[in-house]
């Protein structure tokens, strides 16, 4: 089974600043089957990037996802008040069971 | 448009077996490529891969919890059963349907349910 491991758990920033969050594999996804999801409070999670680096209807170009074999980072160059949620990642479909991260809480 | 539904009892017992029906609409799960997954997320928790099936009804099921789940699909209704034995207060969560589209690459678990709160308590 494939571990993903975020970090930081905690990010403090303010808005209008970098936010860099990392997703860490156990073992190499050959396939870069990696996405990226937001959740607020009360909400399904959002899907902001499959793929490692394919963004989502509706996903600003203020995010970013890359990254390859077992290191992913999603990036928002400047943080909006409506980008502070818990993030997580997931890899799926290729080396079930699919996982998820432990996820980053991203907060003002 | 792609919409998934989970409904199931919102209260169970301990011990008592748990089933959740995901229904969807706007595609099809005999479309190749195409997978429906389960996943739960306790109070204030991160989110758990409980169990997939694909297109062609392939099953995964999450490690830790195996033993007691099964998943299953009626394609005929557009429906994804799932079901967990052995409840207990741990299992407490919301649970939550998602799709994986598989018909372009790469896939994309693209449109989730908007979650059931299932409670275990005496």
């Amino acid at each position: 089974e494939i571990v993903l491991t975020q970090s930081p758990g905690t990010l403090s920033l303010s808005p209008g600043e970098r936010a860099t969050l990392s997703c860490r594999a156990s073992q190499s996804l050959t396939n870069s089957y990696l996405a990226w999801y937001q959740q607020k409070p009360g909400q399904a999670p959002r899907l902001l990037f499959y793929g490692a680096s394919r963004r989502a209807t509706g996903i600003p170009d203020r995010f970013t996802g890359s990254g390859s074999g077992t290191d992913f980072t999603l990036t928002i160059s400047r943080l909006e008040p409506e980008d502070f949620a818990v993030y997580f990642c997931q890899q799926y479909g290729s080396s079930p069971p699919d996982t998820f991260g432990q996820g980053t809480k991203l907060e003002i | 448009q792609v919409t998934l539904r989970e409904s199931g009892p919102a209260l169970v017992k301990p011990t008592q077996t748990l089933t959740l029906t995901c229904s969807f609409s706007g595609f099809s799960l005999s479309t190749s490529g195409m997978s429906v997954f389960w996943i739960r997320q306790p109070p204030g928790k991160a989110l758990e891969w409980l169990a997939r099936i694909d297109w062609d009804d392939d099953k995964y099921y999450s490690t830790s919890l195996r033993t007691r789940l099964t998943i299953s699909k009626d394609t005929s209704k557009n429906q994804v059963v799932l079901t967990m034995t052995n409840m207990a207060p741990v299992d407490t969560a919301t649970y939550y349907c998602a799709r994986i589209r598989g018909s372009s690459f790469p896939p994309a678990p693209d449109v989730w349910g908007k979650g059931t709160t299932v409670t275990v308590s005496s």
